[in-house]
């Protein structure tokens, strides 16, 4: 079975302070994904990535950043956080590009005060 | 730009009721479109796909027929049971962005 794991269920942050998030997949995929999801809006794509080093923004890349020095391993970046990226962030990756499945993580629930 | 518009929620149904959801699609061309469920808790999964016109999508009970002339994807199941009780994401693949694009979600609650 696909694997899609985060370093955190929970998180709380303070205003300002610099934040990570990790994901690791154990399958080999190419694509990796950062969405947001809030009650109402559903899930909106910050960034991914379709192969090592590489990146490209999504719907709402401001406020973050991304790193992915390894196939496996793809992290999110909140460089100052702020209380309006308090979300539950969700990692996602898939076997390649195209219309496949993309393998979700449990989510990590972030809370900014 | 591609889009997917879903019916909102939330949707209570009692045991054994028929479940329909909602999800038309905007796009160019004709993009593969997707059912994901979101279980408390959990992430999202894949629940069912189709890739063409008139391609219906099936598991667990649940259909959706992708219909190119009512550019329609609707997630249907004939008995749902309070474990079908989630969050349900109708999603589309834009070849153009080269990603998925979802819908925001339709909050299902089953009562025995």
């Amino acid at each position: 079975d696909v694997k899609v794991t985060q370093s955190s269920r929970y998180l709380v942050k303070r205003t300002g302070e610099k934040v990570f998030l990790e994901c690791v997949q154990d399958m080999d995929h190419e694509n990796m994904f950062w969405y947001r999801q809030d009650p109402g809006l559903g899930l909106r794509l910050i960034y991914f990535s379709y192969d090592v080093k590489m990146k490209e923004k999504g719907d709402i890349p401001e406020g973050y950043s991304v790193s992915r020095e390894k196939k496996e391993r793809f992290s999110l970046i909140l460089e100052s956080a702020s209380t309006n990226q308090t979300s539950m962030y969700l990692c996602a990756s898939s076997l390649q590009s195209g219309p496949y499945e993309q393998y979700f993580g449990p989510g990590t629930r972030l809370t900014v005060t | 730009g591609d889009s997917v518009t879903q019916m909102e929620g939330p949707v209570t149904l009692s045991e054994e009721a028929f479940l329909t959801i909602n999800c038309t699609y905007t796009a160019t061309g004709y993009p593969s479109l997707f059912w994901y469920v979101q279980y408390p808790g959990e992430g999202l999964q894949l629940l069912l796909k189709a890739t063409k016109a008139d391609d219906k999508g099936s598991n667990k009970g649940f259909e959706a027929t992708y219909r190119k002339e009512t550019t329609s994807f609707h997630l249907e199941k004939g008995s749902v049971q309070v474990s079908d009780s989630a969050v349900y994401f109708c999603a589309g693949w834009s070849s153009t962005l080269g990603r998925l694009y979802f819908g925001r979600g339709t909050q299902l609650t089953v009562w025995p």
